[in-house]
């Protein structure tokens, strides 16, 4: 089984910061890294796919990069709307999911 | 617009199989570009991959419940549905349904809402 760690677990941020979250396999996935967002109540909605590629509807400060075992997440200019828990999935073989990174806006 | 739709009891008893069905509207199961998919995610812990299944009925398990579920296709209904056998209390989640996208490394671009399956007595 791929595991997948994500770090931090939790992280407190001020509106226009830049924030990075990580995401690292246990084992090499290529580019089979997808990036979702969870707000409180809700589904999770896809935000990157393939490592790097854009979602058609998701803000363009969200970014993604990485291949092999190492990944990020990157939100450009944090906006209050960004609160939310943030998964990495990967699909190389079979799926699993990071444990999650929860995103407090101060 | 894709919408998935879970439906089936909200609560179980320990011991008995959780029954689901998901409804695809706004599109067709039969699509040879997608899988259908089977998420969990227990009471303010992260996300878990159970399982998912081609029209065609090839399915794939995660390999930690592989022994108590099977899910099916139901095309002609544009459906598929999950069963998950001799539950326990830590079984209680909400339970997604979800596309993956083989055009898009089988991520998961399309979502339930959820439905919250409580395991009790």
């Amino acid at each position: 089984e791929v595991v997948l760690t994500q770090s931090p677990d939790f992280q407190s941020v001020t509106p226009k910061e830049k924030v990075t979250i990580t995401c690292r396999a246990s084992q090499s996935i290529g580019s089979s890294l997808h990036w979702y967002q969870q707000k409180p109540d809700q589904s999770p909605k896809l935000l990157i796919k393939y490592a790097s590629q854009s979602i058609s509807g998701v803000p363009s400060r969200f970014s993604g990069s990485g291949s092999g075992t190492d990944f990020t997440l990157t939100i450009n200019s944090l906006e209050a709307e960004d609160a939310a828990t943030y998964y990495c999935h990967q699909s190389n073989s079979l799926h699993t999911f990071g444990q999650g990174t929860k995103l407090e806006i101060k | 617009q894709l919408q998935l739709q879970e439906s089936g009891p909200g609560l179980v008893k320990p011991s008995e199989t959780l029954s689901l069905t998901c409804t695809v509207s706004g599109g067709s199961i039969s699509s040879s570009s997608y899988y259908w998919g089977w998420i969990r995610q227990p009471p303010g812990k992260g996300l878990e991959w159970i399982g998912n299944i081609y029209y065609s009925g090839r399915t794939y398990y995660n390999p930690s419940l592989k022994s108590r579920v099977t899910i099916s296709v139901d095309t002609s209904k544009n459906q598929f549905s999950l069963k998950l056998s001799s539950v326990t209390a830590a079984d209680t989640a909400v339970y997604y349904c979800a596309r993956h996208d083989s055009s898009g490394y089988y991520c998961l671009d399309y979502w339930g809402q959820g439905t919250l399956v409580t395991v009790s007595s």
